[in-house]
């Protein structure tokens, strides 16, 4: 079955920093991977998702993640963050699987301080 | 609809007593999902609804959970006797037709079990 890890739960940046939130995932195939974000009170919001071909992918928001296979990762990126980027961040994987294919990791909290 | 929704946006209620939420899914949208948010966690798989196929149930957590889907469309998700650890928002995603296409939520609803 797959897996996903996120191995930060919280993470702080300033307005206008770069901000990276990594992402870890285990499938034996090639895997769906799929980012979403939850702005407090909110249900998810798709930021970006790979299929297959360029292994960087590009968001809305201004958001990039990049796929590496080798490292079994899907690190999204942005190069300036805004404060209203402020929400709760969810990668997922999903498979071919019947039923629960969708597998989200436990989210990382993101803070902007101004 | 645009999206897909879901009522109540909020719901107390008292402990023992039964609770039912309704998802509205994007029409068109076969596939719908079930999902729980305690405060603070990631999302956990409740329920899996796909086309006329049985459902699959291995995400609820008791006897006391049960959803249906009516024709193919609205879903209902019951809780009995509710106890406060059911307290969580519970979250209602539709795809297209299932497997590892793009899940759209719904806003969610935040259950207060007193």
């Amino acid at each position: 079955a797959q897996s996903v890890t996120q191995p930060d739960i919280h993470i702080t940046v300033s307005e206008g920093a770069s901000l990276e939130l990594r992402c870890n995932y285990s499938y034996g195939a090639t895997p769906y991977l799929f980012w979403y974000v939850q702005s407090p009170g909110q249900g998810l919001q798709l930021l970006l998702k790979y299929f297959s071909g360029d292994t960087l992918v590009q968001g809305i928001k201004g958001f990039e993640a990049e796929f590496k296979r080798s490292q079994s990762s899907f690190n999204l990126r942005k190069p300036s963050v805004h404060w209203s980027d402020a929400a709760e961040y969810f990668c997922a994987v999903a498979s071919d699987n019947y039923g629960q294919n969708f597998v989200f990791g436990p989210g990382t909290r993101l803070s902007v301080l101004p | 609809g645009a999206g897909v929704s879901q009522s109540p946006s909020n719901k107390v209620t008292e402990k023992g007593k039964d609770v039912e939420l309704r998802c509205d899914p994007i029409s068109g949208h076969t596939a719908l999902y079930w999902y729980r948010q305690s405060l603070g966690q990631g999302l956990e798989f409740l329920i899996y609804f796909q086309g006329n196929s049985a459902p699959d149930k291995s995400g609820l957590p008791s006897d006391r959970f049960s959803a249906e889907r009516t024709g193919g469309s609205v879903s209902t998700l019951t809780i009995q006797r509710t106890q406060q650890e059911d307290s969580a928002v519970y979250l209602c995603a539709s795809t297209l037709a299932g497997g590892r296409e793009t899940q759209y939520f719904g806003p969610g609803t935040r259950l207060l079990v007193l």
